[in-house]
């Protein structure tokens, strides 16, 4: 089946600084990726959704400056969260779609568990 | 706006026991509905999913069948394994032009003792 592969699986950094997540699709072109974000105990909330090549569609209430998102080719999404801040402490999960006849299908990263200090 | 509600967990089962995880949305117009199974240190997996009234998604000895008239979409197994266990998280995805995002429920952890 379709593979999804999320790097780093976890990271700790310090606030202030910057932190970038990788999204790969491993074994399929991804037309569409998108970003969640989990709390302990609660829903996958989505952040934004990218198409490849064009600006990432935010959801209500997530600053676009403070989490970049890129989706420079077809197997690659990046989320960079930018002066990280110990509330932007979190699981990121990510998701990617091939799109076409499969669009309502979502291929799930195995998240990143991100720490600030 | 769209919505998910599912039973609270943790659900812990003996195995070869029957399982009722129960989850009812709110969403206007037709959503088509979804099971995603979480297992340990992995990502997301789609379990099964119906599309429209009374469909019935199954996969693995999962059942779940698209109630409207009830707005729900309980998850069945008559007879659980040890493997079972994981995290099982419902969500919708509203129909419409170009919307494919999914809204989930909390998560529902089952743990399966042998």
């Amino acid at each position: 089946g379709a593979v999804v592969s999320q790097h780093p699986s976890r990271v700790i950094c310090k606030s202030g600084t910057s932190v970038k997540i990788e999204c790969r699709s491993l074994d399929f072109q991804a037309t569409t990726m998108f970003w969640y974000r989990q709390f302990p105990k609660q829903s996958l909330m989505l952040m934004a959704t990218s198409n490849e090549g064009s600006k990432a569609t935010y959801e209500q209430g997530v600053e676009k400056d403070k989490f970049l998102i890129n989706h420079a080719s077809l197997t690659l999404s990046t989320l960079t969260v930018t002066s990280a801040h110990p509330e932007d402490s979190s699981f990121y999960i990510c998701s990617a779609s091939s799109g076409g006849a499969n669009t309502e299908t979502q291929y799930f990263g195995p998240g990143t568990r991100l720490l600030v200090l | 706006g769209d919505s998910v509600t599912q039973m609270e967990g943790p659900v812990t089962l003996s195995e070869e026991a029957f399982l009722t995880i129960n989850c009812t949305y709110t969403a206007t117009g037709y959503p088509s509905l979804f099971w995603y199974v979480q297992y340990p240190g992995e990502g997301l997996q789609l379990l099964l999913k119906a599309t429209k009234a009374d469909d019935k998604g199954s996969n693995k000895g999962f059942e779940a069948t698209y109630r409207k008239e009830t707005t729900s979409f309980h998850l069945e197994k008559g007879s659980v394994q040890v493997s079972d266990s994981a995290v099982y998280f419902c969500a919708l995805m509203r129909s419409g032009a170009g919307s494919y995002q999914l809204t989930f429920g909390k998560g529902t952890k089952l743990s399966v003792i042998p």
